[in-house]
């Protein structure tokens, strides 16, 4: 058991980029989560998968915002058209997807719009 | 819908002292319920959980009890240490585990 890694831990971009991150989940976990959380608040809820098939996405999730699963495996979350409010730490999390198993987080990706 | 409440912080106790973290939640169905902490500079990890009314979670002297006659799931230590300054989170899952909701965090910190 590695744990969730997630790359970059850092990103600094301009207003109007494109940025891509990275998620490796525990790589028996069936289930990968995307989740949003800025200074002094809670993880808010992006998206999330069940192997490759997303299954859920927040309505906070506006349409520059897109996630893939392609082989059930590693996840990838594109921010299109970056804005200032999108700066935050965008964290991943994996469970094994059976009963209610906890979620187990990466140390997230935190994400700088200047 | 499904929410958590939890204390405002920050919090600032004395070594060896006593510790509440108040955690209130609303729910459809029968939700599990769990405390994460996150430690300076490192991701969230589990602290404990509970996934059935009356369970009582425990980890590393804290624990909590899931009550859902007054739908609470506070967190308590008898003795705090320094090393447990951190930022703490009440989560509940939907019944299913599907989606998981968490509150606002708590800031300790523990001085010596």
């Amino acid at each position: 058991d590695t744990g969730v890694s997630q790359d970059p831990r850092h990103k600094i971009t301009k207003r109007g980029q494109n940025v891509t991150f990275r998620c490796d989940p525990i790589s028996e976990h069936n289930r990968l989560y995307w989740y949003r959380q800025t200074l002094g608040q809670g993880p808010e809820f992006l998206t999330y998968f069940q192997n490759e098939a997303q299954l859920e996405k927040s309505r906070l999730l506006s349409d520059r915002f897109s996630a893939e699963r392609p082989k059930g495996s590693f996840s990838t979350l594109e921010i299109q058209r970056t804005e200032q409010g999108d700066s935050a730490m965008y964290l991943c999390a994996s469970s094994p997807g059976t009963d209610v198993g906890p979620l187990h987080f990466g140390n997230g990706t935190r994400l700088t719009v200047t | 819908g499904n929410s958590v409440t939890q204390m405002e912080g920050p919090v600032t106790l004395s070594e060896e002292a006593f510790l509440t973290i108040n955690c209130t939640y609303t729910a459809t169905g029968y939700p599990s319920l769990f405390w994460y902490v996150q430690y300076p500079g490192e991701g969230l990890q589990l602290l404990l959980k509970a996934t059935k009314a009356d369970d009582k979670g425990s980890n590393k002297g804290f624990e909590a009890t899931y009550r859902k006659e007054t739908t609470s799931f506070h967190l308590e230590k008898g003795s705090v240490q320094v090393s447990d300054s951190a930022v703490y989170f009440c989560a509940l899952s939907d019944t299913a585990g599907n989606q998981f909701y968490f509150g606002t965090g708590t800031s300790l910190t523990v001085i010596p």
